[in-house]
């Protein structure tokens, strides 16, 4: 069946400017995550939704940094007035979050390059 | 946070077995033993995961120690397409059972 799929693959930005990457989970997933990769930071997490609502935004760096999700499927991930920091790969998940399927499903990822 | 500690990268060869071992001395009664792998230029995926007793899927194998203060996540036949870096992570309720935590992982590298 269909994976997490996530758009743009690729996004270059300049600096100053907002982004919105896109997010869309397993058909059934209840969870949902967004992660984010850079060099110096390794793997991180940034928010987690449940259906629509947001009980762990903990991760998010800056409130330049926002996250929605609608029908408690697709998912959008805001940054405005991206800065060069923010360049990174942007990883998004689904979970079915039921008892002993926890595992989580990582779509490709949006590379995210501010110039 | 219980943390984890992996080595920085390992070698085999192509069918050759792997076992890539994961220390967690500070992990508490209800913290299961999560192994990710990333392939290069994709996202994470799940490989397998316990609590207490040794693990069996079709991707690998999980041994976890008697105390689980350590746990070996093994390939039985390495292949080149497991080449990838390697994350062994901890779940715990007390974190929220949700976020994975991802440390710097153990890079496999499979010789042909």
């Amino acid at each position: 069946g269909a994976g997490v799929s996530q758009s743009p693959s690729n996004k270059v930005t300049e600096k100053g400017k907002d982004v919105e990457l896109r997010c869309d989970p397993i058909s059934g997933h209840t969870a949902l995550y967004w992660y984010r990769q850079s060099l110096g930071q390794g793997l991180e997490f940034l928010i987690y939704f449940q259906g629509n609502s947001a009980p762990d935004k903990s991760g998010l760096p800056s409130d330049r940094f926002s996250a929605e999700r609608t029908g408690g499927s697709v998912s959008t991930l805001t940054i405005q007035r991206t800065q060069q920091e923010d360049s990174a790969v942007y990883l998004c998940a689904s979970s079915l979050e039921l008892a002993g399927q926890y595992e989580q499903y990582f779509g490709p990822g949006t590379r995210l390059t501010v110039t | 946070d219980a943390k984890t500690t992996q080595p920085n990268s390992m070698e085999s060869n192509e069918e050759e077995p792997v076992h890539l071992p994961c220390n967690h001395s500070t992990i508490s009664g209800t913290d299961y033993i999560h192994w990710y792998r990333q392939l290069p230029s994709q996202g994470p995926e799940y490989v397998i995961h316990g609590l207490t007793s040794n693990v069996n899927n079709r991707m690998a194998s999980l041994a976890i120690a008697e105390d689980r203060k350590s746990s070996t996540l093994i390939l039985h036949r390495a292949t080149l397409r497991d080449a990838a870096v390697y994350y062994c992570i901890l779940r715990s309720p007390n974190t929220g059972f949700q976020k994975l935590v991802f440390g710097t992982g153990t890079r496999l590298l499979v010789s042909p």
